[in-house]
């Protein structure tokens, strides 16, 4: 596609439920970001992805957290037993460079946990 | 912990005249330091970056100026104008994951 494409757009769950986010990256981008995004706090890095991989997942904020990658493109981040401090936008993002050097985002789900 | 400040957290300029958004850093490490524009709904885009190695960077109305020793840089929006009105990041690199500021919210008035 033209650029990352996330989806849902918007999610409104009741806490306690699961929910999963899914992240389209740009086709041939190898690298692949999911960072949270809350009112005021900037952007937190949640989990990075080099092809299938996760060498990374120091920024999941608990074990209710957790992302897959499959086939080199799609990328899924559940969250088990949503609470509302999970409230927030999650943020895609992916790179031709593994070095991070120019992310491209998508547009983010905005999730509000109820 | 936050490693990039940001500031101010908003900001408010009359059309055609100068933004300044300041971030300060902590982890020497960081080897690229870029700026993100976001608008609302949108995700961050990537706006200008810079190097260390080099003390300022020009692109059009958008300018970056690096102070190594400070471990301080800057960006400069001259001729403001209202479609600048947004959202933006700085941020650190180090390895592969950026490490960004706070953000400030920026608003251009006619």
């Amino acid at each position: 596609g033209a650029g990352v494409s996330q989806s849902p757009s918007n999610k409104v769950t009741e806490k306690g439920k699961d929910v999963e986010l899914r992240c389209d990256p740009i086709s041939g981008h190898t690298a692949l970001y999911w960072y949270r995004q809350s009112l005021g706090q900037g952007l937190e890095f949640l989990i990075y992805f080099q092809g299938n991989s996760a060498p990374d997942k120091s920024g999941l904020p608990s074990d209710r957290f957790s992302a897959e990658r499959t086939g080199g493109s799609v990328s899924t981040l559940t969250i088990q037993r949503t609470q509302q401090e999970d409230s927030a936008v999650y943020l895609c993002a992916s790179s031709l460079s593994l070095q991070g050097e120019k992310l491209f985002f998508g547009s983010g789900t905005q999730l509000s946990v109820l | 912990q936050q490693q990039v400040k940001q500031s101010p957290q908003s900001l408010i300029v009359q059309k055609g005249g100068i933004s300044i958004i300041n971030c300060a850093y902590e982890n020497t490490a960081f080897d690229y330091f870029p700026w993100y524009q976001q608008f609302p709904g949108k995700g961050p885009a990537l706006l200008i970056a810079i190097r260390p190695d080099v003390s300022e960077k020009k692109e059009g109305r958008f300018t970056i100026s690096f102070n190594k020793s400070a471990k301080q840089f800057s960006l400069h929006i001259m001729d403001s104008q209202p479609g600048d009105s947004a959202t933006y990041f700085c941020a650190g690199l180090t390895g592969y994951a950026l490490n960004f500021g706070k953000g400030t919210s920026l608003l251009v008035t006619p």
